[in-house]
């Protein structure tokens, strides 16, 4: 069964230095990748995702990730974060043929001044 | 255009009482989908309903839990009997078809005291 994994539950960083988000799932041979940003006590907003194409997506703040397919990953990156990115980061995948997403339990981003 | 629509968007009850959560899709989508998170996890899966037929709700709780999306008006989740261990958040979401992307709903924070 597929299943996700961010190894890192909390990540403080400094304000304007990068920041890597990790996400790797289990196997499948097509399938949907997406990151989703909730803010405290908020619901899931859509960050982004990859459907087919590119294998790099950007977001409209300048979060962008990368579809590894050999590795099996979509991390997420930012090059220079701002104390509005504190928040916590879901990344989820969905099996192309099944409408299950499967989510992982979280990265807490804490950005520091 | 009106996203998913969820109420209440918090809900204290007591031990032993009911909590109806209820769920609109988004115009033209008629496939939602429930999903809990609890606390300090991800979201998983719960049902995944049509128009007045449940299609799969192999993520539910056998007991007390209960799901409806009837022809006319929101798709409901029913807990009955709550205890403390359903406080989570619970968001809906809803699609196009079945294998379309899904937007998510803000989540009903439910609190069992």
């Amino acid at each position: 069964a597929q299943s996700v994994t961010q190894l890192d539950s909390q990540v403080p960083v400094f304000e304007e230095a990068p920041v890597e988000l990790r996400c790797n799932y289990s196997s499948s041979v097509s399938v949907y990748l997406f990151w989703y940003v909730q803010y405290p006590n908020q619901g899931l907003q859509l960050l982004l995702k990859y459907l087919s194409g590119s294998t790099l997506v950007e977001s409209i703040n300048g979060f962008e990730a990368e579809f590894n397919k050999s590795q099996t990953s979509f991390h997420l990156r930012k090059p220079s974060v701002h104390i509005s990115d504190t928040a916590e980061y879901f990344c989820a995948v969905r099996d192309s043929g099944t409408y299950k997403y499967i989510f992982g339990t979280g990265t807490r981003l804490k950005v520091l001044a | 255009n009106a996203g998913v629509m969820q109420n209440p968007r918090h809900l204290v009850r007591r031990r032993g009482q009911e909590a109806r959560l209820r769920c609109s899709p988004m115009k033209g989508h008629s496939h939602v989908y429930w999903y809990r998170q609890l606390p300090e996890e991800g979201l998983k899966f719960m049902v995944y309903l049509q128009k007045e037929n449940i299609i799969d709700e192999s993520g539910m709780p056998k007991e007390r839990f209960s799901a409806e999306f009837p022809k006319e008006g929101p798709s409901i989740l029913r807990i009955q009997q709550v205890v403390r261990g359903d406080s989570a958040a619970y968001f809906c979401a809803s699609s196009l078809t079945d294998y379309n992307e899904q937007f998510f709903g803000p989540g009903t924070r439910l609190t069992v005291l």
